[in-house]
């Protein structure tokens, strides 16, 4: 099993439903992350959490909003889907700040992405 | 915030050796990633550097110049399996930042 699980792996909404991408991890680590992925602009960060409860905007927040409500949980929702939100999605894990930085790098390690379509 | 540059696409013959670049201009530098990932899968590491240097781990080698805010990923014997996107991405105090990545393609 994988140790970043992300449901549902694909989705085809209609534009004004509400949408919600889970991510689960069995790392044991405490920092989790949103990125979403369009062809010719990388990855781009949506939202990340270093604990539970913490919640931080990352460079394009907007129309997107997340929970951490468990170590090993960190939900993305998107409120009322647009076109343009069609992306794939991917979470990601990370060791905390003193734990990676003794492994000398605090590396992602991603989820399989969730791709998602809006009509 | 963070400008990272890398071309958009390489071309490369198998058992070759190509070499992709990657500029930076970050608010904060806590190190530097390389990472592979293949058409519809989740990036894979690929390699880490934080002080100045080549590193070196099999057929792929990173190099770091943070006076120069420069860095590459040298891929050697190449394969075909090679054949994928390299995404560099920069880390500042709290988070990953990537470029638009590389596409490489390998060819017979």
């Amino acid at each position: 099993d994988a140790d970043v699980t992300q449901t549902p792996r694909n989705r085809i909404t209609k534009t004004g439903k509400r949408i919600m991408l889970e991510c689960s991890q069995t790392k044991g680590h405490d920092r989790m992350y949103w990125y979403r992925q369009d062809p010719g602009l990388g990855l781009r960060l949506i939202y990340y959490s270093f604990d539970v409860k913490d919640i931080n905007k990352g460079e394009i927040s907007d129309g997107y909003s997340v929970s951490r409500q468990a170590q090993a949980k960190f939900s993305l929702s998107l409120e009322s889907a647009i076109p343009n939100q069609t992306a794939l999605y991917f979470c990601a894990t990370s060791e905390s700040g003193l734990a990676g930085e003794a492994r000398g790098s605090g590396e992602l390690f991603f989820g399989e992405g969730s791709r998602l379509t809006v009509l | 915030g963070q400008n990272i540059d890398q071309p958009t696409e390489m071309t490369a013959t198998e058992g070759a050796i190509v070499q992709i670049n990657c500029t930076y201009q970050t608010s904060g530098f806590n190190g530097l990633f390389w990472y592979q990932q293949h058409a519809g899968e989740a990036p894979t590491f690929l390699s880490y550097n934080v002080l100045d240097g080549l590193e070196e781990k099999g057929r792929f080698s990173s190099f770091l110049s943070r006076s120069k805010g420069y860095s590459y990923l040298l891929l050697k014997e190449l394969q075909m399996k090679d054949s994928a996107s390299y995404l560099c991405a920069v880390r500042d105090d709290y988070k990953l930042s990537f470029g638009a990545g590389t596409t490489v393609t390998v060819r017979a």
